[in-house]
């Protein structure tokens, strides 16, 4: 098994550029998750998925859309990259119920 | 928003324990959670604890709970210059159990 497959792993944009970055996981689990890492910081949740079908704001949400297009996929949208928008972008999935969060190996993003 | 908080780095020599502090914030938080993070790559699990337990053991780790002091600590024994990465402590608040909120990380260094 893959498990959270991401991509891009690299992507450079100019300011003003978009871009949707995808995600993927073959555990069939029910919860998908999009968080973003800043040198020197923790993780933060941009948006999350709890199932199919719905989609919820996390901690910094604005700048980004997000799609849950299926069980198994869950993209983030930024429709006008900005340079505080630089960072290194983590998927995550879960089950439902008492099992860890899986990551992604993270795409990271520059933009200029 | 409220803070995990960890102290940011730690040097020991190869062969020596470790132990890495975290203080959380919500005393319901359902789950706590040790993180590895290599340069340049995703986050690994490497142990997480219930919050109605005091310990956990896995093999050269152990994690400690107090609950009292939203206190949690990981020890890892015979530390080795491979367990030179980031650690993030997190805790998962209310029933979205993949809504993580991460410390900014402990950088441990092994010195042979």
């Amino acid at each position: 098994n893959a498990g959270v497959t991401q991509t891009p792993k690299f992507q450079v944009l100019k300011t003003g550029q978009s871009m949707t970055l995808q995600c993927a996981q073959d555990m069939n689990h029910n919860s998908m998750y999009w968080y973003r890492q800043d040198p020197g910081m923790g993780l933060r949740l941009i948006y999350y998925s709890a199932s199919e079908g719905t989609t919820d704001k996390g901690e910094v949400p604005n700048g980004y859309n997000v799609s849950r297009l299926n069980k198994r996929e869950f993209s983030l949208r930024l429709e006008s990259a900005a340079p505080s928008q630089t960072s290194v972008y983590f998927c995550a999935s879960i089950r439902q119920g008492n099992s860890p969060l899986h990551f992604g190996n993270g795409t990271r993003l520059t933009v200029t | 928003g409220e803070d995990v908080e960890q102290s940011l780095f730690l040097s020991v020599r190869e062969g020596d324990s470790s132990v890495i502090n975290c203080t959380y914030t919500d005393s319901s938080s359902t789950y706590l959670y040790w993180y590895k993070q290599e340069p340049g790559a995703g986050l690994q699990l490497l142990t997480y604890i219930f919050s109605n337990m005091d310990m956990k053991q896995d093999q050269r780790l152990t994690v400690l709970l107090n609950k009292k002091d939203k206190h949690l600590s990981l020890r890892i024994a015979d530390t080795q210059t491979g367990d030179s990465a980031i650690y993030f402590c997190a805790e998962s608040r209310g029933s979205t159990l993949g809504r993580l909120y991460f410390g900014r990380g402990t950088q441990l260094t092994v010195w042979p």
